[in-house]
């Protein structure tokens, strides 16, 4: 069983403040996708990585793969409010024919 | 072009009622997945289909819990009979999934179905 691990599990910082979530698992993934929650909605998706070592920018949030492809990190710079949410990643490989296994998520709460 | 639609938006019923969910996946997708979420238990995948089939209904808790997808626009998740512990929020999810091809297994979720059962 494929299992992704994601710390902190709930970080609450103030506006303007830098901050890094990581998703790790024993498992290689063929891609690895980031989404992000709001409250009484579905997720939605920010990126996908499919190169080990990639890294891809989202105005304020780089998101890197791993050179192993086992895990992943989401940075953001200068957070604002609109950022809080649910941060999920979704590691998807190919014998598991389109299947994604999710992590537990981290709660990102941004204080004005 | 319109998302992933999910009704009802809210539900709820007494244990032992029969629920329906119901699900229409973006025009094109070949696949499409159920899942549940709860605060104990994060998000489940339930069952997932391609091109209509389901593939893998591992996820299903029990008998009680049934999944049909008739055609490539319309897919239903059925609890019969309902009971308390079955209250999440259940979101359908869809893909285009292409054999061999260099992208991820984007999914594109609908804005769920929040079920009480009482």
């Amino acid at each position: 069983t494929q299992l992704l691990e994601q710390s902190p599990q709930f970080l609450s910082i103030q506006e303007g403040e830098n901050l890094t979530v990581y998703c790790n698992s024993s498992s290689v993934f063929s891609s690895l996708q980031w989404y992000r929650q709001e409250p009484g909605e579905g997720p939605v998706l920010l990126v996908t990585v499919v190169t080990g070592g990639e890294v891809k920018k989202l105005k304020r949030l780089t998101f890197q793969f791993g050179d192993a492809r086992k895990d992943s990190s989401l940075h953001i710079t200068a957070a604002q409010t609109g950022d809080t949410g649910l941060y999920l990643c979704a590691g998807a490989s190919n014998t598991n024919a389109g299947k994604s296994t999710f992590g537990d998520g981290t709660t990102l709460t941004v204080k004005p | 072009d319109a998302g992933v639609i999910q009704s009802p938006r809210h539900e709820v019923t007494e244990m032992g009622q029969e629920v329906t969910l119901r699900c229409k996946p973006i025009s094109g997708h070949n696949s499409l997945f159920w899942y549940r979420q709860t605060m104990m238990r994060g998000l489940e995948l339930l069952i997932y289909f391609n091109n209509n089939v389901p593939i893998d209904d591992s996820g299903m808790p029990e008998d009680r819990f049934s999944a049909k997808m008739p055609n490539a626009s319309f897919s239903t998740l059925k609890i019969q009979p309902s009971e308390p512990r079955d209250s999440a929020v259940y979101f359908c999810a869809s893909s285009l999934i292409i054999r061999g091809g260099s992208g991820g297994n984007e999914q594109f979720f609908g804005p769920g179905t929040r079920l009480t059962v009482l």
